[in-house]
């Protein structure tokens, strides 16, 4: 039974560029969320994916978009890159209408701003 | 005032401890908790749910009182493999924004 995947594992990029990162859900699991995680901090949501719409978004600027696709992966987009963006990008799954609260995290996308 | 706080430690603490964190949370909404687990540069991991009752697992213990707007966790017989960031978690009453707090650092000493 596959885990949550996200690729890249890691990814460098200058300021101004635009990334986008790719997550599978453990399979059978429909929702996936997006989580910032700082260095020495804990992860902060920026969005949730359901039936293919963001049905929840945390306190991020619209740089950051995102997708859900028909086989409920989805992909985080960045654009215009800065330095503070630098972060572990956490994508984690769960199942509408299950327990509320069981998430799977992937292992997440280091990403480096330069 | 953060929505949810932790005390970031770290908690040193010879094997065979015991040892309990607090979190407190300040939307009193808030209507579902947990407990995860983080290795160093690793993803979290589900702990454990905390009810309202309170619940146990093994060693572990999760506790919330809502009247004061706090969790806690209690880790018995503590063992060097219990090392980790421990992360509270809070997700509101018709939101499905999880809440993390910035997480307890715990090491346990041989």
């Amino acid at each position: 039974d596959a885990g949550v995947t996200q690729s890249p594992t890691h990814l460098i990029k200058t300021r101004g560029q635009q990334v986008t990162l790719r997550c599978s859900p453990k399979s059978g699991h429909d929702t996936v969320s997006w989580y910032q995680q700082a260095l020495g901090q804990g992860p902060q949501f920026i969005f949730q994916y359901y039936e293919e719409e963001e049905r929840q978004r945390g306190n991020f600027p619209d740089r950051f978009s995102g997708h859900q696709f028909p086989n409920y992966s989805s992909e985080l987009n960045v654009n215009a890159l800065l330095l503070g963006d630098s972060a572990l990008y956490l994508c984690a799954s769960s199942l509408q209408g299950v327990f509320v609260g069981e998430q799977f995290f992937g292992p997440g996308t280091r990403l480096t701003v330069l | 005032r953060k929505e949810v706080e932790q005390d970031p430690g770290p908690f040193n603490v010879p094997e065979g401890a015991t040892v309990a964190f607090n979190c407190t949370y300040s939307n009193s909404a808030s209507q579902s908790f947990f407990w995860y687990r983080q290795d160093c540069r690793k993803e979290p991991k589900l702990l454990m749910s905390v009810y309202s009752s309170g619940n146990e697992d093994g060693r572990f213990t999760a506790q919330l009182n809502r009247a004061s707007q706090y969790i806690s966790l209690l880790i018995r017989d503590s063992k060097l493999s219990d090392s980790a960031t421990y992360l509270c978690v809070v997700l509101g009453s018709g939101t499905y924004k999880y809440i993390f707090g910035t997480g307890t650092r715990l090491k346990v000493l041989a």
